[in-house]
């Protein structure tokens, strides 16, 4: 199992969908998780964290599930400023400590 | 002003060619990372400093080489480039009490002939 793996798409949904990412880590002692996003032709930048019990920011919730290993980014109503690429990020190091491990990424295309 | 620059932002050069990129920031971080990006691939790192006296190698460091020349200036080099270095190349930056939350800058993009 590769260590961060995503499905690469693309994801094409209309405006107002529904749509889900998935990503699984083959770590199993991966610390913490993080979704960043990524336009194209521009940088990566910080999306959300994810928290072991879930997390919500506006249309956007993060979810963890550490037996299955396995991280997903739910994006609800979307918005075609949304299209983007989206990162799982996996970090086997502990608090204060870098050992990141970037995803191929998941393209989204959100059509009018 | 962006927080993390990086010059040049494009650039297209030889086999053989010394090429160096630079990055600097303004966001008073101790910590500073090189990685590339490859069509279809992950972010890849290819070298990270937590301070000026500190240089640490990355996941893929051969045919590279940097100088951390004060805490807001990061610069990578490549010694000898071949074609197989074309790519995007991100400067990114981090606080010590959360290193996992990269800021990147804008990057550069090599085109190496």
């Amino acid at each position: 199992r590769k260590e961060v793996e995503q499905d690469p798409g693309p994801f094409n949904v209309p405006e107002g969908a529904t749509v889900a990412f998935n990503c699984t880590y083959s770590n199993s002692a991966s610390q913490s998780f993080f979704w960043y996003r990524q336009d194209c032709r521009k940088e990566p930048k910080l999306l959300m964290s994810v928290y072991s019990s879930g997390n919500e920011d506006g249309r956007f919730t993060a979810q963890l599930n550490r037996a299955s290993q396995y991280i997903s980014l739910l994006i609800r109503d979307s918005k075609l400023s949304d299209s983007a690429t989206y990162l799982c990020v996996v970090n086997k190091g502990g608090a204060g400590s870098y050992q990141l491990t970037f995803g191929k990424g998941t393209k989204l295309s959100v059509i009018p | 002003d962006a927080d993390v620059t990086q010059t040049p932002r494009n650039r297209i050069t030889k086999t053989g060619k010394r090429i160096m990129l630079e990055c600097s920031q303004t966001k008073g971080h101790d910590r500073m990372y090189w990685y590339r990006q490859d069509p279809g691939l992950g972010l890849q790192l290819i070298y990270y400093s937590f301070d000026v006296k500190d240089i640490n190698k990355g996941e893929i460091s051969d045919g590279y080489s940097v100088s951390r020349q004060a805490q807001a200036k990061f610069s990578l080099s490549l010694e000898s480039a071949i074609p197989n270095q074309t790519a995007l190349y991100f400067c990114a930056t981090s606080d010590p009490t959360s290193p996992q939350i990269q800021y990147f800058g804008p990057g550069t993009r090599l085109t190496v002939l």
